[in-house]
């Protein structure tokens, strides 16, 4: 069945950087688009970014544009938020999730989520 | 950054209808599939309508999706205590070349 597990979330200082991963199984990582989305505490689902599965395309939500990277690797079956010069407001319960397709239509599966705290 | 809007909350009685709405534009629900999402308290979000009106595997029938134009709704008839829950709907978006997500709806069971 299919699984996404993330990791790497904390408590990080305002400005700092932080790399959260999300290893895929129970399916075939390399034909699927991937997303990161975001919940702040209290509040609603916030999209945060997509890669493509051939990872020709990569797009981000306004909030994170020029701050936080998405990537991939097919051999690790892994993807990858790189979140750079991170703000309060970046505080969140961070998902990844699988597309229904190979770039973007539609979110399937999500994984159980990680706590990203930005704080000082 | 653009969201569709949905009702902040619904509520009704076992057994009972409740329905709904998410709002959206052109260049989202308008061009694009709406999906639709359950997340119980303290949990991830689960698929519950894809395509605009398909449900996976597993998800009773007692739910159903529909879309018209450059909105949408989402019905639970024969509600239960269960369904107790934030809702929200969801499509890709042409003109950011990312995915939107509605305000989100929690529905209560009187």
């Amino acid at each position: 069945q299919v699984q996404l597990v993330e990791s790497g979330g904390g408590e990080v200082q305002p400005g700092r950087s932080l790399r959260l991963s999300c290893a895929a199984s129970g399916f075939t990582f390399s034909s699927y688009g991937m997303h990161w989305v975001r919940q702040a505490p209290g509040k609603g689902l916030e999209w945060v970014a997509i890669m493509y599965s051939d990872g020709s395309n990569k797009y981000y939500a306004d909030s994170v544009k020029g701050r936080f990277t998405i990537s991939r690797d097919s051999f690790k079956n892994t993807l990858y938020l790189q979140m750079n010069s991170l703000r309060v407001e970046d505080t969140a319960v961070y998902y990844c999730a699988r597309d229904v397709s190979i770039a973007a239509a539609g979110i399937d599966y999500w994984g159980l989520g990680t706590l990203v705290t930005v704080s000082s | 950054q653009s969201v569709l809007t949905q009702p902040p909350s619904a509520s009704g009685t076992p057994g009972q209808r409740v329905t709904i709405s998410c709002s959206g534009s052109s260049s989202d629900i308008g061009s694009n599939s709406v999906y639709w999402y359950q997340q119980l308290p303290g949990t991830a979000p689960k698929l519950l309508i894809y395509r605009n009106d398909q449900r996976p595997s597993g998800v009773p029938d007692r739910f159903s999706g529909s879309k018209s134009g450059t909105s949408a709704s989402l019905a639970i008839s024969g509600l239960r205590s269960e369904d107790e829950a934030d809702y929200y709907c969801a499509a890709c978006d042409d003109s950011l070349s990312g995915y939107v997500f509605g305000t989100g709806t929690k529905v209560t069971v009187l």
